[in-house]
């Protein structure tokens, strides 16, 4: 399968506990997107990676947030001192900027479902 | 910032029927996105639209690019049972990639 991956599918957690989500792309797209889902809304940014760099940081997260991206490739999304409002779907997505041209677009992976009891 | 709004929420409707929906944006979007959700999983990509204007279809959904850029529609012709989900639109920020996406509408199909 070449899609989008990502690990773990489920994550059940105690409050102030840290977790730490991991994300496969597309082998040959650069750009890595993370979202946010919560029940009954559509994804929200959370921020991007284009190769290596983190590129833009939604307000949405917060500085118990980090994402990295070491050798542009697969990326992960840190959580620390996890709150019951951390609980929703985790989701990542790819994409090619090529030289020049737009920003192709964006496929999703199956998500991370966290809850945080 | 900006906002998608999505219509609408929710749709009942009998297998074999046509569905139409829609999606009207604050501001404009350059490339307009349908995704399909089913429970527990990622989106799926549909259908890409990346000229004002453009009409394309994938199998019997139909999807245009809003002449204004501030909106776009799907349509699903025939619809059957498989169609069952939440059907998100999105614009996607030309120079960053990322995407703006409304708050979905569920489609239901009654066999």
């Amino acid at each position: 399968d070449t899609g989008v991956s990502q690990d773990p599918r489920h994550k059940i957690t105690k409050r102030g506990q840290n977790v730490t989500f991991r994300c496969d792309p597309i082998s040959e797209h650069n750009r890595l997107y993370w979202y946010r889902q919560t029940l009954g809304q559509g994804p929200e940014f959370l921020t991007y990676f284009q190769n290596e760099a983190q590129l833009e940081k939604s307000r949405l997260l917060s500085d118990r947030f980090s994402a990295e991206r070491p050798k542009g490739s697969f990326s992960t999304l840190e959580i620390q001192r996890t709150e019951q409002g951390d609980s929703a779907m985790y989701l990542c997505a790819s994409s090619l900027r090529g030289r020049g041209s737009a920003n192709t677009e964006a496929f999703f992976g199956q998500g991370t479902r966290l809850t945080v009891v | 910032g900006q906002q998608l709004n999505q219509s609408p929420q929710s749709m009942f409707i009998q297998e074999g029927e046509d569905v139409s929906m829609n999606c009207t944006s604050s501001s404009i979007f350059n490339t307009w996105l349908w995704y399909k959700q089913d429970p527990g999983e990622g989106p799926v990509l549909l259908i890409a639209l990346y000229k004002a204007g453009e009409l394309t279809s994938n199998g019997r959904l139909t999807a245009q690019f809003g002449i204004t850029r501030k909106d776009s529609f799907l349509n699903i012709s025939a619809s059957i049972p498989s169609d069952v989900g939440i059907y998100f639109c999105a614009g996607q920020d030309t120079n960053a990639g990322k995407s703006t996406f409304g708050d979905g509408t569920t489609l239901t199909v009654k066999p």
